[in-house]
């Protein structure tokens, strides 16, 4: 069975600096990872997303994640953080086929003026 | 332009009532989900469709029956319902499951009292 751990339920950074939330998984096969972001009160809107090929994937509003398959992690980066940032991160898995998406338990990015 | 919508937004009721939450997607999947999130944001896939048909059917106690009159809508009636119900439900929608990315409705705060 699939899974994915975020390890840090918290992740503090100041505005400007790079930020990173982590992610590894376990699947079975070949995975399927994406990332979505979550504001109050708000739906999870897609960020990013790896099938297959480049290692380095880039999404919406300047993230981007690098695979890492001997480390089986997919780390999500930003070069530079902005307030508006702040909100809750999840990663998720998924494996070929019509087995569910898995989610990780989030991470709350805080990005401090 | 909704692309994923839910009624009603939020739903209060007492222990043992039934309820029905709507959700419709006007982006011309053909999967359509229901998650549910706890008080702790973690987040469970509770059902999938495809295509009007059941692929996906967690460990969800059967007061929960999800139907899909067509590939627009997918609704959740809940019976008897209990304390341990109140979260926040997401719809979410999908052209396909494997790599497609899923897009989620704004979510319904049900509350049993």
């Amino acid at each position: 069975a699939q899974s994915v751990a975020q390890p840090e339920d918290q992740v503090n950074v100041a505005e400007g600096n790079p930020l990173t939330v982590k992610c590894t998984y376990s699947v079975s096969g070949n995975p399927y990872l994406f990332w979505y972001v979550q504001y109050p009160n708000r739906g999870l809107q897609f960020l990013l997303k790896y099938i297959t090929g480049d290692n380095l994937v880039k999404g919406s509003y300047g993230f981007e994640a690098e695979f890492n398959k001997s480390q089986t992690s997919f780390h999500l980066k930003k070069p530079s953080a902005l307030v508006s940032d702040s909100a809750l991160y999840f990663c998720a898995v998924r494996d070929s086929g019509n087995t569910p998406l898995v989610f990780g338990k989030g991470t709350r990015l805080s990005v401090i003026a | 332009d909704t692309a994923v919508s839910q009624t009603p937004k939020y739903l209060v009721t007492q222990m043992g009532n039934d309820k029905s939450i709507k959700c419709e997607q006007n982006l011309g999947h053909d999967t359509m989900y229901w998650y549910k999130q706890d008080s702790k944001k973690f987040l469970k896939i509770m059902f999938s469709y495809n295509n009007k048909e059941l692929i996906i059917n967690e460990t969800v106690p059967n007061r929960f029956s999800p139907k899909s009159p067509d590939k627009a809508h997918l609704n959740l009636h809940i019976n008897s319902l209990e304390l341990g119900d109140s979260a926040v439900y997401f719809c979410a929608s999908s052209q396909g499951g494997g790599s497609s990315e899923q897009f989620f409705g704004p979510g319904t705060r049900l509350t049993v009292l």
